[in-house]
């Protein structure tokens, strides 16, 4: 069966260190994906897009790698703030029908 | 400024009552998802629309309808055979121009609890 996973439901992390969050999965052939943030008791805010084709993708202190070889991705956020704590949802497409199926979201707390 | 509502942000449903969630979009987008998050889990599709008077079924359809009347608008409904309707129901929009999936705008939930 088709299976997204992300590391370890929460990862704490000290400020100016990098994040690392990993999303795997099993049994898909992702075009793209795409990782979210979600703060508590809001909906999630779109973060960054990569397609199969691309290795990585870079916006300001966020980088996104997709490993199509390992179904892996992995997200980092370098000089880690406070401000950037939040969960993360990785998100793969399922083609055609422009539907997105949702990892269940690692929680970042970075400590001051 | 252009985005996604929805409201109530908090509703109570009473046994075998029917709710009705709201969902409005300014963003001329085409599509419209509603997804139901519980705790722990990932976000799970209960419902999409990509035209007008068009939708289809998700992953969790059932205990749920929805309708299309207008682009702006994607009313979700709980109904009574729902047996575990208790979560946070989002509702996201989307372009469908280009290829692959742009990326969903989600209003900021509804939270339903059982009474």
């Amino acid at each position: 069966s088709q299976k997204i996973e992300q590391n370890s439901e929460a990862l704490n992390i000290q400020e100016g260190k990098t994040a690392t969050l990993t999303c795997n999965y099993t049994n898909y052939s992702p075009a793209y994906l795409q990782w979210y943030r979600q703060d508590p008791g809001r909906g999630p805010v779109f973060l960054l897009l990569i397609r199969e084709n691309e290795k990585e993708k870079r916006k300001e202190r966020l980088k996104v790698t997709f490993d199509t070889t390992l179904k892996q991705s992995l997200f980092h956020i370098t000089a880690s703030q406070p401000a950037d704590s939040a969960t993360y949802l990785c998100a793969l497409d399922q083609g055609s029908a422009r539907q997105l199926t949702f990892g269940s979201g690692t929680q970042l707390t970075v400590l001051p | 400024d252009g985005g996604i509502t929805q409201s109530p942000k908090y509703l109570f449903r009473k046994e075998g009552q029917n709710v009705t969630l709201s969902c409005e979009q300014n963003l001329n987008h085409d599509a419209m998802y509603w997804y139901r998050q519980d705790p722990g889990q990932g976000l799970r599709l209960i419902y999409y629309s990509q035209i007008v008077n068009d939708f289809q079924k998700g992953d969790i359809a059932e205990g749920y309808s929805v309708s299309r009347e207008k682009k702006e608008s994607f009313p979700l409904t709980v109904t009574s055979a729902q047996k575990n309707p208790t979560a946070f129901y989002l509702c996201a929009s989307s372009n469908l121009t280009g290829l692959g999936n742009q990326p969903q705008h989600f209003g900021d939930g509804t939270r339903l609890s059982i009474l």
